[in-house]
């Protein structure tokens, strides 16, 4: 069984500031990793993936998430938060195959001006 | 654009009043999930399509059951809410085909039980 883990449930930060939002995961098998970001009344929109290839993925919006098949994580960064960045962030990992995916418990980052 | 559409987006219901709520997709996508969320968790899957196919998840409880007349369409009908099933209900959708897990959500109805 696999299972994804976001050890922080809070992370505050000042604008600009640069941010790590961790995920773990345990699976014995080959995985596909995704983060989603859900603001305040919204559904969950897809930030960024790896399926294969480049271990670094990228978002249009200036965050980043490095798959580390070592460590078993997806941690998501970005070097510098704007206020709007401000929203709940949930890692999912999908087991080769499967289309449904297990969610981590999520991250709220909370940017402060 | 094509897209999730929940419908209603808040929903104020009374304890055990039957209640549906519906979810109309213009994706095209094979896969239609419902979701309930709980303040501060995770999504949690209470069962899903893959287009006729129902598939429930074993801890779901019976008060919850779902239609899915066609492929646009999919609807949530909760039996008789009480007070602990007062949650957003996410619908999401996925072409479920290899190599394309993403998912694609509605904005979600907010569902209220008094």
């Amino acid at each position: 069984a696999q299972s994804v883990t976001q050890l922080d449930s809070q992370v505050p930060v000042f604008e600009e500031a640069p941010v790590e939002l961790r995920c773990n995961y345990s699976s014995s098998v080959s995985v596909y990793l995704f983060w989603y970001v859900q603001y305040p009344n919204q559904g969950l929109q897809l930030l960024l993936k790896y399926l294969s290839g480049s271990t670094l993925v990228e978002s249009i919006n200036g965050f980043e998430a490095e798959f580390n098949k070592s460590q078993t994580s997806f941690h998501l960064r970005k070097p510098s938060v704007h206020i709007s960045d401000t929203a709940e962030y949930f890692c999912a990992v999908y087991l080769g195959g499967s289309y449904i995916p297990t969610f981590g418990r999520g991250t709220s980052l909370i940017v402060h001006p | 654009d094509a897209m999730v559409i929940q419908n209603p987006r808040y929903q104020v219901t009374q304890f055990g009043k039957p209640v549906t709520l519906s979810c109309s997709q213009t994706l095209n996508h094979n896969v239609m999930y419902w979701y309930q969320q709980k303040s501060s968790q995770a999504p949690k899957l209470l069962f899903h399509y893959y287009d006729k196919d129902f598939n429930n998840e074993a801890d779901t409880p019976d008060n919850f059951q779902s239609r899915r007349p066609n492929t646009s369409f999919c609807f949530l009908d909760i039996r008789s809410p009480g007070l602990g099933d007062a949650a957003m209900y996410l619908c999401a959708t996925s072409s479920g085909g290899p190599d394309s897990y993403e998912q694609y959500f509605g904005p979600g109805t907010r569902l209220t039980v008094t």
